[in-house]
């Protein structure tokens, strides 16, 4: 099993949706972070958070570090949003590792 | 050593300046990653190699930042006229392919703009 479990690996929704995808993780962690790679290969982090919940524009990060869950809400969706989203949590050993997950390939209809 | 190195890992340099900073990934780790943590601030990624290829540079935040890797191993992220707004710890991490393994960061190295 993945230390870091996304899901789902793959949504398909209509512009104007309310999108939500999840993370699970098994890991101790200091941290939680999401990261959004672009169709053409870059990427570029969204969120960093050890709690609660975040906001940027339409993007909302949520964590709960009891039930070892996040999640990533997009609002309004538009198809410029469409893209992989990643999950990745800092373990809490000494080495500081990073930890990602699969994944979740987002794509947005006109 | 067995782990990510870097260096400097202090470095002040007045506004201006150019600094070149240096990543030993571990051995045999495909994948090298580049991320800055300003004070007070989450973890910002900046660029990625597969191999010696970076695909998009597009998280670099100006283009007075570059990177560079070779041989599959060292990389040097350069940032030119470096400004006040660049003082951050940049971190270096490597994996053994990309995205589907597990990151392990050096120890960064403090840049200091005067």
């Amino acid at each position: 099993k993945n230390e870091v479990e996304q899901s789902p690996q793959n949504l398909t929704a209509q512009e104007g949706e309310f999108i939500t995808i999840n993370c699970s993780y098994s890991v101790g962690i200091s941290a939680l972070h999401w990261l959004q790679q672009h169709p053409g290969g870059g990427i570029v982090s969204l969120f960093m958070l050890s709690s609660g919940k975040k906001k940027h524009g339409r993007l909302i990060a949520t964590i709960n570090i009891q039930e070892k869950h996040s999640s990533l809400h997009i609002t309004a969706s538009h198809p410029r949003d469409s893209a992989v989203y990643i999950c990745a949590v800092h373990t809490m050993d000494s080495n500081y590792q990073l930890i990602w997950g699969a994944g979740t390939k987002l794509i947005i209809k006109p | 050593g067995a782990g990510v190195s870097q260096s400097p890992s202090n470095k002040v340099t007045e506004k201006g300046k150019d600094v070149e900073l240096r990543c030993d990934p571990i051995s045999g780790h495909t994948a090298l990653y580049w991320y800055r943590q300003s004070l007070g601030q989450g973890l910002e990624f900046l660029i990625y190699f597969q191999g010696n290829s970076a695909p998009d540079k597009s998280g670099l935040p100006s283009d007075r930042f570059s990177a560079e890797r070779t041989g599959g191993s060292v990389s040097t992220l350069t940032i030119q006229r470096t400004q006040q707004e660049d003082s951050a710890v940049y971190l270096c991490a490597s994996s053994l392919r990309f995205r589907r393994d597990t990151q392990y960061f050096g120890p960064g190295t403090r840049l200091t703009v005067l």
